[in-house]
């Protein structure tokens, strides 16, 4: 089955202008997450989204959104980029355990690598 | 708040040697998994432990969940060249939400 896609797969932008990542997860996950990690960082987590709705979010200022939709296709905006921005943006899906106290293991996509100029 | 402690931050080790990596918990965990992110790459689930004291292998790999469920280790018995990588830990608390470790650099020495 295809992986979580995420679009596009390098972006250079430049400080000011805002930008839109795109996350598709795997058929059938319903919970996607997003993170930003720069190098020699571990993964800083932004925010959750299950059924449209977001479950947890990150220490990230309000510049930092994102959003869900029905098809839980997931999208994630940063409006007023800084050069601090630059970073690798992962999406990761995963099946949201609902009653289930087992938790799945998360699926990343390969990434968009935003550069800010 | 609730931190997942990773230790080493980096580790070198010849070929063939063996390769530890150690995560702690300020609070007891629901479970916790492991990833593993090759160089250029995004991280990989590898494995979820859920119950204390649990052991579990994949070939070279050896994880194992502490008594606690406060604490976990990964071990590789005699790293390979296609080991290196990062391996995260990540503790999955009571509220579902998973609290990563900052990971371990493996690096093998030529």
């Amino acid at each position: 089955k295809a992986g979580v896609t995420q679009t596009p797969r390098y972006l250079i932008k430049t400080r000011g202008q805002q930008v839109t990542l795109s996350c598709s997860p795997i058929s059938g996950h319903r919970s996607v997450s997003w993170y930003q990690q720069t190098p020699g960082q571990g993964l800083q987590f932004l925010f959750e989204y299950f059924s449209e709705t977001q479950r947890n979010k990150g220490n990230f200022p309000g510049r930092f959104s994102g959003r869900q939709f029905s098809n839980s296709r997931s999208e994630m905006n940063v409006s007023t980029l800084e050069l601090g921005d630059s970073a690798l943006y992962l999406c990761a899906s995963s099946k949201w355990p609902g009653q289930d106290p087992f938790f799945y293991g998360y699926t990343f996509g390969s990434g968009t690598r935003l550069t800010v100029v | 708040g609730q931190q997942v402690m990773q230790i080493p931050q980096y580790q070198h080790v010849q070929e063939g040697e063996d390769f530890t990596t150690y995560c702690n918990s300020s609070t007891t965990l629901s479970n916790i998994q492991w990833y593993k992110q090759r160089p250029g790459g995004h991280p990989v689930f590898l494995i979820q432990l859920v119950k204390s004291g649990e052991v579990k292998k994949q070939k070279r790999l050896t994880f194992q969940f502490g008594e606690a469920k406060k604490n976990s280790s990964l071990h590789i018995t005699a790293t390979q060249t296609t080991d290196v990588g990062t391996y995260f830990c990540a503790g999955v608390d009571s509220n579902y939400q998973l609290i990563w470790g900052a990971g371990t650099k493996l690096i093998i020495k030529p």
